[in-house]
């Protein structure tokens, strides 16, 4: 099983409509981040949290909001979809500097 | 501000060949460098990092990285190419910030033709 699991792994959806991305984790990490991936543009930082009470904004993070549950568990949610939110979606945590990712997820906003 | 550049967008070598991807990172200390493959319909995977130590960094694969500061570069190398290396290559290193979040370069896509 992996480490660091993120769902849907696709997902299609229409303007205007509230969607939520799911991560969950087994590695026993306090840090978590998203991050969005868009072509040409590599990774950019849109949230991350040290705990389930330290969560921050990151590079791109207007339009988007998370919630720690758990120290396993960081979801993104996208409040009202817009198309410009067409990207592959990151989850990772962190230990002692190094980051371990999931497989993404893949967000269409038509 | 810490920026990484990867000058390369796209690179084609033949089975076999050696490789190398070029990275360059703006710091200003100290980095601690990374370097991730993603396959298509893949997630990042983690080939090597640099923290400090020995500059010539192992990693999985049969790649290598060599880290030289006096030309703030993280250069990939594979001395033999597989079909299976096609892939897209990010160079990153950790932010500065209290995030420690990792700053990624725009990416090196590498073709590998029979």
């Amino acid at each position: 099983d992996a480490d660091v699991t993120q769902t849907p792994r696709n997902r299609i959806t229409k303007t205007g409509k509230r969607i939520m991305l799911e991560c969950s984790q087994t590695k026993g990490h306090d840090r978590m981040y998203w991050y969005r991936q868009d072509p040409g543009l590599g990774l950019r930082l849109i949230y991350y949290s040290f705990d389930v009470k330290d969560i921050n904004k990151g590079e791109i993070s207007d339009g988007y909001s998370v919630s720690r549950q758990a120290q396993a568990k960081f979801s993104l949610s996208l409040e009202s979809a817009i198309p410009n939110q067409t990207a592959l979606y990151f989850c990772a945590t962190s230990d002692r500097g190094t980051q371990h990712f999931g497989d993404g997820t893949r967000l269409s906003i038509l | 501000a810490q920026s990484v550049t990867q000058p390369d967008i796209h690179i084609t070598v033949s089975e076999g060949a050696s490789l190398e991807l070029r990275c360059n990172y703006s710091y200003g200390a100290t980095p601690y460098l990374f370097w991730y493959v993603q396959s298509p319909g893949q997630g990042l995977q983690l080939l090597l990092k640099y923290f400090s130590g020995d500059t010539l960094v192992q990693g999985i694969k049969g790649f290598e990285a060599e880290f030289k500061r006096s030309q703030s570069s993280f250069n990939l190398r594979k001395p033999s190419v597989h079909w299976s290396d096609a892939a897209e290559y990010f160079c990153a290193v950790v932010s500065r910030t209290g995030a420690n979040n990792l700053f990624f370069g725009t990416g090196t896509r590498l073709t590998v033709i029979p």
